[in-house]
């Protein structure tokens, strides 16, 4: 069964870090690009970081830039965002995702994890 | 960054109704459009791709349309099960932008 399901969230104070995973199952791993996508209470959803297949190319709004950073472990089918610096604005449902496309096209999201929550409270 | 938008933003519908939700691009994305189902507390499902392709197992009530900066889903007969918000999301660049949604409820 294809399969993504996220870990890591929790409750973090304002300035804190976390480190959200995404284990992966039925699939080739490494050919697809993956991403996380979050939803703020009662919001709509927003891109937030990608990776290529090879984890050699890595995408993030610009509302995370510099604070986040989206990383794969392609031998353990994992994928990772470690989230600094965290804001009240981050709290939200942490979704990974993944692209249909096994090449270099950009491509739609077929398979999405159930999501992990994140607080950012003090 | 492209700008997506939808409308409406609510639409009241009644079982068996025509629904139409539109997605309009700030510039051309091509048909580099997906459509997504999200029901409350679930994540999102993808129902269209490329503009108007149906998703393996997505019932085909469902349908896709349009090119360049507008778009449309349109439900032919809506079903029980498809009370629910929908997002269209352009994939012809990096960023990636969703629309911020319409919630499709009972009239």
């Amino acid at each position: 069964e294809l399969q993504l399901v996220e870990s890591g969230g929790g409750l973090v104070q304002p300035g804190g870090s976390l480190r959200l995973s995404c284990a992966a199952s039925g699939f080739r791993f490494s050919s697809h690009a993956l991403h996380w996508v979050r939803q703020a209470p009662g919001k709509g959803l927003e891109y937030v970081s990608g990776i290529s297949g090879n984890g050699g190319s890595t995408r993030y709004a610009d509302s995370v830039k510099g604070r986040f950073t989206i990383s794969r472990d392609n031998s353990k089918n994992t994928l990772f965002l470690q989230m600094g610096s965290l804001r009240a604005e981050d709290m939200a449902v942490y979704y990974c995702a993944r692209e249909i496309s096994s090449g270099n096209t950009l491509d739609a999201f077929d398979i999405w994890g159930q999501g992990t929550v994140v607080t950012v409270s003090s | 960054d492209i700008q997506m938008t939808q409308s409406p933003s609510t639409l009241s519908a009644s079982v068996g109704d025509r629904v139409t939700i539109t997605c309009r691009a700030s510039q051309s994305i091509g048909s580099w459009l997906a459509w997504y189902q999200q029901k409350p507390g679930k994540a999102p499902k993808l129902l269209i791709y490329k503009a108007s392709n149906l998703e393996s197992g997505v019932p085909s009530r469902f349908s896709g349309s349009g090119s360049g900066t507008e778009f449309t889903l349109t439900i032919s007969s809506l079903q029980p099960d498809d009370f629910a918000t929908y997002y269209c999301q352009q994939y012809n660049t990096y960023s990636r932008t969703f629309g911020q949604g319409t919630k499709v409820d009972m009239k």
